[in-house]
């Protein structure tokens, strides 16, 4: 059963408190996404991997890290410099990375990140 | 740097022709325009892709004018189960390389 998977789906964290959120794939996807959702507002790219051992800063990359040593997984890491960290983090994937054009993502079901 | 943009929200009834606009000004020459839906506390979901005039699939339709500055997501005969939060992606260059921008997405109320 192919798919796109994060957990937890739920995570709380208290303040200062560096977190690491899991993404696994198993379609085969060379490329994996990280986006921000704030209540009622649009997603925002955080980090982008187009190829194992090589990712690239999205749009609001300050607080966040990630890493891509394999090809199936591309977590990602909440710093305590993030300072507004409480959001649905969403992370998605797609077959290949070609530059600029809209390759279909598969997106995973979220998790949903409360600082305390 | 020219933004996707979608209306904020729209509502509709049931067994009507919903149309959602997205305008994309900046779009990149070999971009292609991508829909998808997103129920609350869900991932978006993959409803549609085009590159220019219309495509047509099972459950929407997309229209692309020949300059390809927006797109126009066709829901026919919406039911309730449509309420959902409507996105258009398509990749917009900036100065470090074509990026993927999401569009702030539009929220659909289908009412009975």
């Amino acid at each position: 059963d192919g798919g796109i998977t994060q957990s937890p789906k739920y995570l709380f964290r208290k303040e200062g408190q560096n977190v690491t959120l899991s993404c696994e794939q198993n379609l085969n996807h060379d490329a994996m996404y990280w986006y921000r959702q704030d209540p009622g507002q649009g997603l925002r790219l955080i980090y982008y991997s187009q190829i194992v051992n090589d990712f690239q800063k999205g749009d609001i990359a300050e607080g966040y890290s990630v890493s891509r040593e394999k090809k199936e997984s591309f977590p990602l890491t909440v710093t305590s410099a993030q300072k507004n960290p409480t959001a649905f983090y969403l992370c998605a994937s797609s077959i290949v990375w070609t530059s600029g054009s809209s390759d279909t993502q598969y997106f995973g079901p979220g998790t949903r990140l409360t600082v305390l | 740097l020219a933004k996707t943009t979608q209306p904020i929200s729209m509502d509709s009834y049931e067994g009507q022709e919903v149309n959602i606009t997205c305008s994309h000004n900046n779009i990149a020459t070999n971009d292609y325009i991508t829909w998808y839906q997103q129920f609350p506390s869900q991932g978006p979901r993959f409803i549609i892709q085009g590159y220019k005039t219309k495509v047509t699939n099972e459950v929407a339709s997309l229209f692309i004018p020949a300059d390809r500055k927006s797109s126009t997501l066709s829901l026919p005969r919406v039911s309730l189960s449509d309420t959902a939060v409507y996105y258009c992606l398509v990749g917009e260059p900036d100065n470090a390389g074509n990026m993927l921008t999401f569009g702030g997405g539009t929220r659909l109320m289908v009412k009975p």
